[in-house]
């Protein structure tokens, strides 16, 4: 079976702060997609990054950045410079493909990010 | 595109009232998915489509539960009777073929069931 484990509940810290999200996965699946997701105080849900399994490259966007090890089935999530606007719960999600069609995405628990003036 | 559209964003209703949670995806994309969101269970899926055919509704909690795709621009989750544990924020999302697991969400249905 898939799943998502964010050990983080709640992390807290003072805006310029450097802050690292965990996110660890289990799954059997060969190819696999890993995503991060942010849902501010307002609710909705945004894509922030996209990995498949085969490209264990690390991303750099701006203050963020993304770690994917398959060794230590990790992928954790880097916000550097923290600030108040980075505030919100922050999702890591698994989506496994199978038959050459995509299921759904299976999240982990979530860790709600705090970032203070 | 107006994004993933979602009717209606909030519902309060009392036990035993049938309601209806509807979903626009954005047009073009092959998936749609229903999701709901809890404090105890964190986001879980209820049920998916690809191409208005039902693919997984194993998360779809009991026969209460029931949804839709008859077209490729509409869905309906009904849930009949509703009952105060099925309160939370009922999340669509879309996404096209070719960009597996990218998932669109809508901005959700908050429920409360009274």
């Amino acid at each position: 079976a898939q799943k998502v484990t964010q050990a983080q509940t709640e992390i807290s810290v003072v805006e310029k702060e450097d802050v690292t999200l965990d996110c660890v996965y289990e799954t059997r699946d060969t190819t696999y997609y890993l995503f991060w997701y942010k849902q501010p105080p307002s609710g909705e849900l945004v894509f922030l990054i996209r990995r498949n399994s085969f490209d264990e490259q690390n991303e750099i966007s701006g203050r963020y950045s993304w770690n994917f090890q398959k060794s230590t089935s990790s992928f954790n999530f880097t916000i550097t410079a923290s600030q108040v606007v980075d505030s919100a719960v922050y999702f890591c999600a698994l989506v496994r493909i199978y038959g050459g069609s995509q299921g759904n995405l299976i999240f982990g628990k979530g860790t709600k990010l705090s970032v203070k003036p | 595109d107006a994004g993933v559209i979602q009717s209606p964003r909030h519902e309060v209703t009392e036990m035993g009232q049938e309601v209806t949670l509807r979903c626009k995806p954005i047009s073009g994309h092959d998936y749609l998915f229903w999701y709901r969101q809890t404090m105890m269970r964190g986001l879980e899926l209820l049920i998916y489509f690809n191409n208005n055919v039902p693919i997984d509704d194993s998360g779809m909690p009991e026969d209460r539960f029931s949804a839709k795709m008859p077209n490729a621009s509409f869905s309906t989750l009904k849930i009949q009777p509703s009952e105060p544990r099925d309160s939370a924020v009922y999340f669509c999302a879309s996404t096209p073929e070719g960009l597996i697991g990218t998932q669109y969400f809508g901005p959700g249905t908050r429920l409360l069931v009274l």
